[in-house]
């Protein structure tokens, strides 16, 4: 079993439609959770982090963690076509795991117009 | 420019041809770790580094090497290239410490074919 499994997609949402992604984890320790966009053949950049159980919004982005379902979201309101990218959800686990970072294989998204 | 900075942004060597791939922050971090991304997998880690002369294995660490002599640089090693190291490779960074500094900072890639 992946540590980090995210569906692979492509989620296809029209514009101005509500995208929601999901992301489950394995090691109930985990800390810290972020979500990453990386555009095709670009670079990942950190879009949201969340640290504790509920909703986190930041413009038209909100995180959504659940520490007991050990699942972690990403809601996309207002879809651009500039949100096409492929989203990767990143999990920390205890600080004695040595900082370890695990990401998940990561959404695609498309946004049609 | 805060940055981290890749060299070279594509290679095609040969397989048992040793080869580098350089990495430098500007950033003053602490942290820094190299990652490959293959089809599916996701990003996986190879080693990090929490600080000079400090590295330690990843996920996926075997036919790679590190060293981190200086703070800037993090270089990562292929002694022997095999075909199976074929991958997009990314050199990231971040500072030290928990909440509120937890973003890391990619480079801007690697593509390396072993032919």
């Amino acid at each position: 079993q992946k540590e980090v499994e995210q569906n692979s997609g492509p989620l296809s949402v029209p514009e101005g439609a509500i995208a929601s992604l999901n992301c489950t984890y394995s090691d109930r320790g985990s800390q810290s959770f972020f979500w990453y966009r990386q555009y095709s053949g670009k670079s990942p950049e950190l879009i949201m982090f969340i640290y504790s159980n509920g909703d986190k919004e930041d413009g038209r982005f909100t995180a959504q963690l659940n520490k007991a379902s050990q699942y972690v979201s990403l809601l996309i309101r207002d879809s651009q076509p500039s949100d096409s990218a492929t989203y990767l959800c990143a999990v920390r686990g205890l600080e004695a795991a040595g900082n370890k970072l695990t990401f998940g294989g990561g959404t695609r998204v498309l946004v049609k117009p | 420019e805060a940055q981290v900075t890749q060299n070279p942004r594509y290679l095609i060597t040969v397989t048992g041809k040793k080869l580098t791939v350089t990495c430098s922050q500007n950033m003053n971090h602490e942290y820094m770790s190299w990652y490959r991304q293959d089809p599916g997998l996701g990003l996986r880690q190879i080693y990090y580094s929490m600080n000079v002369e400090v590295t330690d294995k990843g996920d996926v660490p075997e036919g790679y090497k590190v060293s981190r002599k200086e703070k800037r640089n993090f270089p990562l090693i292929l002694e022997s290239p095999s075909p199976n190291q074929t991958s997009l490779y990314f050199c990231a960074s971040r500072g030290q410490g928990a909440i509120g500094n937890e973003k890391l900072f990619f480079g801007s890639g690697t593509q390396l074919s072993v032919l």
